[in-house]
């Protein structure tokens, strides 16, 4: 069964610091992956999805990054901003499967 | 609708009772799945809908739970004889199709405690 682990499970930095979020899986026989941002109470919002074929997308001040063959994914935040505070959950659809699997995320807050 | 809708946002019920949720998803959106997420847990898929399709039921936790989708849009998630453990926020979700590798669409979900 596909899992997804997604470390830190938390992580801190001060306004305007670059980071990266990581996400990895067990199985690389994936469709496509997803990133989500989740905040206190509210459902799940789409950043950005990567199909099996891509090696990145981007939007704005994000990029995704996927290595299919070394079960990985990573999203860059540049210049963090305390809006950008939230849990952050990616989640893999696997080829011929109707599910996402997803990881249990990483709860980012940025200090002012 | 504009994003994907969910009713109720919040609801209290007794051990033993049944509660019924409701997911109306984005116009023209042939899929429609159901997760639960329950406190400081990752997401857990229940439920999924494709079209005029057999929905795929293989992440209903027991026969306590059950889910239509009438007109191929408005979806409801039934749970019978509540229990303590089904306390979660229920989370609909919609995407034109699934087997295109759209982008999933996620509404506010519904918080459900069973007291």
């Amino acid at each position: 069964k596909q899992e997804v682990t997604q470390i830190p499970a938390a992580l801190s930095v001060p306004e305007g610091e670059n980071l990266v979020l990581n996400c990895s899986f067990t199985d690389s026989a994936i469709y496509n992956l997803q990133w989500f941002r989740q905040d206190p109470g509210k459902g799940l919002t789409s950043l950005l999805l990567i199909q099996s074929s891509q090696r990145e997308q981007t939007s704005g001040r994000l990029n995704a990054s996927l290595d299919k063959s070394s079960g990985r994914s990573t999203l860059y935040i540049a210049a963090s901003q305390p809006g950008d505070s939230a849990t952050y959950l990616c989640a893999v659809k696997e080829t011929g499967a109707n599910n996402l699997f997803f990881g249990t995320g990483t709860r980012l807050t940025v200090i002012p | 609708g504009a994003g994907v809708s969910q009713s109720p946002s919040n609801k209290v019920t007794e051990k033993g009772k049944d509660v019924e949720l409701r997911c109306d998803p984005i116009s023209g959106h042939t899929a429609l799945y159901w997760y639960r997420q329950s406190l400081g847990q990752g997401l857990e898929f229940l439920i999924y809908f494709q079209g005029n399709s057999a929905p795929d039921k293989s992440g209903l936790p027991s026969d306590r739970f059950s889910a239509e989708r009438t007109g191929g849009s408005v979806s409801t998630l039934t749970i019978q004889r509540t229990q303590q453990e089904d306390s979660a926020v229920y989370l609909c979700a919609s995407s034109l199709s699934a087997t295109s590798g759209n982008t999933i669409y996620f509404g506010e979900g519904s918080w459900l405690t069973v007291v």
